[in-house]
This record gives structure tokens, sequence and C-alpha cells, in this order.
């Protein structure tokens, strides 16, 4: 059984379209996240939430718009896609907010905007 | 300010050689998580290693120890007896007890060499 799962895997669309992407946990875990990781490799976090309740919410422009309508999901709504929206997309979860538990992740979404 | 700093961007190893991994971060939190995660080619993020900031000891997880140095900020990754799967990139990542995300390195690209 999948732990964290995002879907789709790949997706290919053009400038100016709207795409969601979609994340799946079934561990149990309160605390979801979206993390990008751009050309480089570097990953960032955009957003967080705890039992459906967003706590943080990083510089990432209004066009990107997170759902939890449960706490085993965390979707990821594009608007208006760019072209510097193209990365791979990580959707994680985690037990808690403390410091001890590790991530979990799902297996990403590569976004390429064209 | 939180940093995370992967001074390697790439490094060789001979097969059944061990290698570090190193790793210098910056908080001022009192307390905080460190991690290790792996990256394949296949692009998943996989949990290797964890140190929280007032463990006495050194972790380990199978080939994997993490050689903590608090006073010098750093928290090295040491692969033993290294394989060829276990070429891959390798991030290092920190969690300050204050903020609920994880700041990652740059990452470490690892060939192992047969």
């Amino acid at each position: 059984d999948t732990a964290v799962s995002q879907t789709p895997k790949y997706l290919v669309t053009q400038m100016g379209n709207d795409k969601s992407i979609k994340c799946e946990q079934n561990l149990g875990h309160d605390t979801m996240y979206w993390y990008k990781q751009d050309s480089k490799k570097f990953l960032k976090i955009m957003f967080s939430y705890n039992n459906k309740e967003l706590i943080i919410n990083e510089t990432v422009p209004n066009r990107f718009s997170p759902k939890s309508p449960d706490k085993a999901h965390l979707n990821l709504h594009i608007n208006s896609l760019e072209l510097g929206d193209s990365a791979v997309y990580f959707c994680a979860s985690r037990l808690d907010r403390g410091i001890v538990g590790p991530y979990t992740f799902g297996s990403g979404t590569r976004l390429t905007v064209v | 300010a939180q940093k995370i700093t992967q001074t390697q961007p790439g490094m060789f190893v001979q097969e059944k050689e061990a290698v570090t991994l190193d790793c210098t971060y910056d908080t001022s939190d009192p307390s905080y998580g460190l991690f290790w995660y792996k990256q394949p080619s296949s692009g998943e993020m996989i949990f290797l290693i964890y140190q929280g900031s007032y463990d006495q000891q050194n972790a380990t997880e199978g080939r994997y120890s993490l050689n903590f140095q608090k006073a010098r900020k750093s928290a090295n990754l040491v692969i033993s007896a290294s394989q060829l799967g276990d070429s891959a990139m390798y991030f290092c990542a920190m969690n300050p007890s204050r903020r609920d995300q994880f700041y990652f390195g740059t990452g470490t690209s690892l060939t192992v060499i047969p």
C-alpha cells in the first residue's frame, strides 16, 4: 500500500491553463505539506496543513491554492500556469509537528509548462 | 535565519568503501532535528536517518551513521560499504523547533564506482 500517493506523476500543459495535483496519505498523519523542487534540485516549502488548517503559506504566488478536504488529503490547484512553474512538486506528511518525526514523501509530480 | 549547507555538489566512491557527505547548518533555535534523505534517479525521496539536537549519541541506521558535532554545527552522513544502489542525490535537512518545516541543503550527488 502506497503511504503518500500523488497523482498525476507527470503533467504537461500549456501556459495559461489551470491544473490540479492530488495527494492522499493513509498513514493517519496530522500534518501535510507541499514542497517544490526546482531545476537545480533545491527543495522549498510551499504550504503546510495540520488537521485541515493552513499553518504555513510561504511566499508563493496566489495562483497556487491548496485545499484540504480532510486530514488525509491535500490537493494543490494552480491557476494560469506559467513557464516558471515547471518543477517537481512533492507532497509529504508527518505524524505531528514536532521535530522528531521524518516526512514521508509522495513520489512527486513533474509539472512541465510549455 | 535557518540555513543548511552542503558543499560537495558531487562525490565519487569506490564500491565497498566508506564515504562521508558533509552538512553544516545554522539556526538560532535551541532544539532542532536533522535528517538525511536519498533521492535516486527515479525521483522519490527516501528517509535515511534522523538526529535530534539533544541526542547524546550519534544516530545509526544499518550502513548509515550520522556524525553529529553540535559545537561545529555539522551533521555529516557516513555511508559504510558503499553499494552501486547508493548512487543518488543526498539531501541534508533541518527542522527547527519553532517552525514546522524542513530546510534543505542543495544536495550532494553520489556516484558509486564498481
